[in-house]
């Protein structure tokens, strides 16, 4: 249903990392710098965590890392904390000028 | 701080329209792209196009061109999403989002609190 694949879920426990993969294709990922993540609570609108592949808007933690290898991205949350559980997205731009998003990945911290 | 407040939740019966109004504050509001992005019932996101307050013009994928209109008001600093024909299936939250940068591919780095579009007979 989504052109861009997530995992339905992941978990860590505090204090460990986890890395949530976002994988596309040569039109998109794989094609464009133009990658971002969001991280959203429930009931709230989503967060821009990510943007430009690995670039993080101020006030976002360090702890947020992010990459991307041919049509894949990757995020990485590191030093986990209770507050981190929430769904994350990826998008990418495509050449057909639109934006397209992930599934989304529930992140729980054990 | 940048901002963007929309309109209240809509009830529409299925082939009515409905008319989401956004209004930003915080920042120049010429200087950024407007995005649309809907979230069905807590699930995925999807992206229903641009707004150029700029240019007043906009940009939608082919799965809402006949069905979707976008406008700005520069003199409120207000964007709008009309939406015909609703159908079960189009009942969502949506929200406006700002683009970072000043056109169409930085991401989206401030949105609007949502609007929940309910369709029901």
């Amino acid at each position: 249903q989504f052109v861009l694949t997530q995992p339905a879920s992941v978990s860590g426990s505090p204090g460990q990392s986890v890395t949530i993969s976002c994988s596309g294709s040569g039109r998109d990922i794989g094609g464009y710098d133009y990658v971002s993540w969001y991280q959203q609570y429930p009931g709230k609108a989503p967060q821009l965590l990510i943007y430009s592949v690995k670039r993080r808007p101020s006030g976002v933690s360090d702890r947020f890392s992010a990459s991307k290898s041919g049509d894949e991205a990757f995020l990485t949350i590191s030093g986990l904390q209770t507050e981190d559980e929430s769904v994350f997205f990826c998008a990418s731009y495509t050449p057909f000028s639109t934006w397209i998003f992930g599934g989304g990945t529930t992140l729980t911290v054990l | 701080q940048v901002q963007l407040v929309q309109s209240g939740a809509e009830l529409r019966k299925p082939g009515a329209s409905v008319k989401i109004s956004c209004k930003a504050s915080g920042y120049p509001f010429i200087d950024n792209y407007i995005h649309w992005i809907r979230q069905v019932s807590g699930q995925g996101l999807e992206w229903l196009g641009w707004v150029s307050p700029k240019r007043g013009d906009s940009f939608k994928p082919q799965k809402f061109r006949d069905r979707v209109s976008m406008t700005s008001d520069t003199s409120t600093s207000t964007v709008y999403m009309a939406f015909s024909s609703l159908q079960y299936d189009d009942a969502a939250v949506y929200y406006c989002a700002r683009d970072l940068s000043s056109w169409d591919r930085g991401g989206f780095d401030a949105w609007g609190q949502g609007t929940l579009v309910a369709v029901s007979s």
